[in-house]
């Protein structure tokens, strides 16, 4: 079955403590990207991959890392995580022939940062 | 930059009406435009892809059409039933400069169908 997966789906935390949020693809896509989603605006771009080690910054990039070093691999990582980042959390994936694919999203990592 | 506005916010509807639902962008440098649907504390699961070449994408029920010059596309559920009820949200994938390939979504449409 084609899935994106996302792990932790839940994870309270406290301001500074470094993490990570894993997220997995299993369709070969070469477009991998990150997003947020906030009551009133909406869902944004965090940070985007257009392959493996390609990452450029979305619409809201300051505070989080991300890498990709496997093509199925697109982790997020908090390095000191404050109560702004907040968020309900999605990964998406998707080919690269721009007009016909869909994108692909995760089941969504609610963080709550103390 | 690409903006995406969806109207209503909120619509509350009766079982069996039609309705529409409508996303407007200011951007028509778009290579596709993409309903999803979501679930409350859910992810998001695409109901329709329209590409910039189309007018219109049909699946079951649901009727989108998409006019590019105008920066419009709706979105037609027909005989509306309370499975329907869920956000609906427009997105549309850029096609220009460095923002190649992203979706910008709009705000979404919070649809409830009552029995």
């Amino acid at each position: 079955e084609a899935q994106v997966t996302q792990n932790p789906r839940y994870l309270i935390t406290v301001t500074g403590k470094k993490l990570t949020v894993t997220c997995s693809q299993n369709m070969n896509h070469e477009y991998m990207s990150w997003y947020r989603q906030d009551p009133g605006l909406g869902l944004r771009q965090i940070y985007y991959s257009m392959n493996v080690e390609v990452t450029d910054k979305g619409d809201v990039p300051e505070g989080y890392k991300v890498s990709r070093k496997e093509k199925r691999n697109f982790p997020l990582i908090l390095e000191s995580p404050s109560p702004n980042q907040t968020s309900l959390y999605f990964c998406a994936s998707s080919g690269w022939a721009s007009s016909t694919d869909t994108q692909y999203f995760g089941p969504g990592t609610r963080l709550t940062v103390l | 930059k690409q903006e995406v506005t969806q109207i209503p916010a909120a619509l509350s509807v009766p079982e069996g009406e039609n309705l529409v639902l409508n996303c407007s962008f200011t951007d028509s440098a778009i290579y596709n435009l993409q309903w999803f649907r979501q679930d409350p504390g859910k992810g998001l699961t695409s109901l329709l892809l329209i590409q910039s070449s189309q007018r219109e994408q049909t699946s079951g029920r649901l009727n989108a059409s998409l006019d590019k010059s105008s920066g419009r596309s709706t979105l037609y559920i027909a005989a509306s039933q309370p499975g329907d009820s869920a956000t609906y949200l427009c997105a549309v994938k850029d096609a220009g400069g460095t923002s190649y390939g992203k979706l910008t979504f709009g705000q979404g449409t919070i649809l409830t169908v009552h029995p």
